[in-house]
């Protein structure tokens, strides 16, 4: 199984600021990987699929980059609503896998 | 609008099982795989089993495929999941979520429900 590790566990910023979060994948994965944003209460949502792709109705400031083992995802300037937990997720070995979250939060 | 509608919070002793419903709507249930992952307090999320909601055909991790099974009602447009022999370690969030593309790209999850809380205690 696929183990991705993310980081860092936290993230602390101001509003405005650019957010870059790391995932790294165990194996070799391609561009197998999705991103999604998690708050409490809410339904989870779909950033970013295969690795740079944003979703239907994710803003312009978020992105994805990468290929293999390391990946990226970069919020250019935060707004008071992405601060939240994120997730990687692979899908390129069965079973799929997720991260184990960076938190992003308000300082 | 494509929704994902779970069914509320559950508790169970040790031992009992559970079956989460989520009701879809706003699109061709029949095109698309549903899948269910969970998520413990302070655990990351976990792919537990998906269900290709055309032929039927169900997918289980290898961690749960002795407890769990995954149906639909397709007139419904519901997908459900049961959990059985369950214990404490089962306390978690269990999201339904509708799988991009099946074909092209499984395991892809575009789209989720609200959660359904499942506590286990005695």
């Amino acid at each position: 199984e696929i183990v991705l590790t993310q980081s860092p566990a936290t993230l602390s910023l101001f509003p405005g600021e650019r957010a870059t979060l790391s995932c790294w994948a165990s194996q070799n994965i391609r561009t197998s990987l999705a991103w999604y944003q998690f708050k409490p209460g809410q339904a989870p949502r779909l950033l970013i699929f295969a690795t740079s792709n944003r979703a239907t109705g994710i803003p312009a400031r978020f992105s994805g980059s990468g290929s293999g083992t390391d990946f990226t995802l970069t919020i250019s300037s935060l707004e008071p609503e992405d601060f939240a937990v994120y997730y990687c997720q692979q899908r390129s070995d069965w079973p799929p896998s997720f991260g184990q979250g960076t938190k992003v939060e308000i300082k | 609008q494509i929704h994902l509608m779970q069914s509320g919070a559950e508790v169970r002793k040790p031992g009992a099982s559970v079956k989460v419903s989520c009701k879809t709507s706003g699109y061709s249930f029949s095109n698309y795989a549903m899948h269910w992952v969970r998520q413990a307090p302070g655990r990351r999320p976990e792919w537990m089993a998906g269900i290709n909601v055309g032929n039927g055909n169900t997918y289980y991790s290898l961690k749960y495929q002795d407890r769990v099974t995954v149906t639909r009602d397709t007139p419904a447009s519901t997908v459900y999941l049961e959990l059985s022999s369950l214990r404490a370690e089962d306390t978690a969030v269990y999201y339904c979520t509708r799988d991009f593309d099946i074909v092209a790209a499984p395991y892809t999850f575009d789209h989720w429900g609200q959660g359904s809380l499942v506590t286990v205690s005695s």
